[in-house]
């Protein structure tokens, strides 16, 4: 499996971050998968923002959870996420990853290659 | 949340020795632990799930073991493929946490 983030890499303040993953070699309708996004803040460690199921169920980092919206797209095999009312401390490399709860303790066993995205004006 | 704390948060050693780092969690997640190799400017990667599997692939001088609260990842013998920085991260909950880290330098 392959995955691959696509968006713009600037972004203004208060608006809306929005970024797709384009998933090859498996199906975002298979079940077994959660289907996540994970952000870097330069410098840092990881953050979990959220990830959803085969099924449309949504998960979300609760610090995030009043912004950020993941969606997928059986038709195009992607999945989504939006970001609102974005600041300076959005600013990260964001990565798509699957989740498997094919493995015992549910790893994020396949990354993106991560994508910078900036929050200025 | 779950707190994952790692340490140390950067290590000096030099090819051929034998590296430890240790991740505990804030509570008790039985082997709902993996651990993550990140080098720069690249993704993570998947190195051990469930506290102590190797992932396929992974070379054998990698190892991890604990249960509950703490948690270890050794490297037996050190490559210079192996200097990155290693995150070990929780799977207990449907809010998953990392470490800040272990840098792993000359």
């Amino acid at each position: 499996v392959q995955l691959r983030e696509s968006g713009p890499g600037l972004v203004k303040p208060s608006q809306t971050l929005s970024l797709t993953c384009t998933v090859t070699g498996d199906s975002v309708h298979n079940g077994g998968y959660y289907w996540s996004w994970i952000r870097q803040h330069p410098g840092l460690g990881l953050e979990w923002v959220g990830y959803i199921s085969h099924s449309g169920n949504t998960y979300y980092n609760p610090s995030l959870e009043s912004r950020v919206a993941i969606s997928v797209d059986t038709s195009t095999n992607q999945f989504s996420l939006n970001l609102t009312s974005v600041t300076a401390a959005d600013t990260a490399v964001y990565y798509c990853a699957r989740l498997t709860d094919r493995s015992v303790a549910r790893p994020f066993d396949s990354w993106g290659q991560g994508t910078l995205v900036g929050v200025s004006s | 949340d779950i707190q994952m704390t790692q340490s140390p948060s950067s290590l000096s050693a030099s090819v051929g020795d034998r590296v430890t780092m240790t991740c505990r969690a804030s509570q008790n997640i039985a082997y709902y632990l993996n651990w993550y190799q990140q080098k720069p400017g690249k993704a993570p990667e998947l190195l051990i799930n469930a506290a102590s599997k190797l992932q396929s692939g992974v070379p054998s001088r990698f190892s991890g073991t604990g249960s509950g609260t703490d948690f270890t990842l050794t490297i037996s013998a050190l490559q210079p493929e192996d200097f990155a920085t290693y995150y070990c991260q929780q799977s207990l909950t449907d809010f998953p946490t990392f470490g800040q880290g272990t840098k792993v330098e000359v």
